[in-house]
């Protein structure tokens, strides 16, 4: 029962490297969302999507972009990191707006 | 501006006290959502609440949605120190919207 699957776990790049979130799950559910987490400021929506080859910004998506080539699997990407990045970012997913299932998160230190 | 006000932000309680957590908006949601996360994990769906009035048991923890939909509260009795973690409200404001989460509220209780 494997869920939702966040890979790395944690990472430190340099300030204008690249990298790429890897979110991954077995429920079969059709949305899934990736968040950010800083401290005093929640969880805050960077892009979503609603289904397979579809993807959609939420509150905060500049500098990230994200692909959703399989339904199973959401990608974050930063093109080129900021130290305003450094987070913990989470994925989730749904079957319906009834509740999300998180992964265990990924912290991005940029210096 | 937070759509969702959690309150206190923060609650250190000794264990077998009684706890009572706010969610509170000015907005209208179809549904709202409690989450419980632990330090350095991801959120864990504990209820959803989708009906005006609705409330929940989960053992010892006690969800109510307010009449008009606005708010939520979340009462804990007895509380053991495994109820430690930041407790996070999140609302849909129609179905198969995606969810906005409040700040969170910050819970310790001490053995």
């Amino acid at each position: 029962n494997a869920g939702v699957t966040q890979t790395p776990k944690f990472r430190v790049l340099k300030t204008g490297q690249s990298m790429t979130l890897l979110c991954a799950q077995d429920m079969n559910h059709e949305y899934m969302y990736w968040y950010r987490q800083d401290p005093g400021m929640g969880l805050r929506l960077i892009h979503y999507s609603v289904g397979e080859g579809t993807t959609a910004k939420g509150e905060v998506p500049d500098g990230y972009n994200v692909s959703r080539l399989k339904k199973q699997n959401f990608l974050l990407g930063l093109e080129s990191a900021a130290p305003s990045q450094t987070s913990v970012y989470f994925c989730a997913s749904s079957r319906t707006d009834y509740g999300y299932t998180f992964g265990s998160g990924t912290r991005l230190t940029v210096v | 501006t937070q759509l969702l006000e959690q309150s206190p932000q923060f609650l250190s309680i000794q264990e077998g006290e009684n706890l009572t957590v706010y969610c509170n908006s000015s907005s209208v949601f179809s549904s709202l959502q409690w989450y419980r996360q632990e330090p350095g994990e991801g959120p864990v769906l504990l209820v959803t609440v989708v009906t005006g009035g609705e409330v929940k048991k989960l053992k010892r923890l006690t969800f109510q949605f307010g009449d008009a939909r606005k708010d939520s509260s979340l009462h804990i009795t007895a509380a053991q120190p495994g109820d430690t973690g930041l407790y996070l409200c999140a609302g849909a404001k129609a179905s198969y919207d995606k969810v906005i989460f409040g700040p969170g509220t910050s819970l310790s209780v001490i053995p």
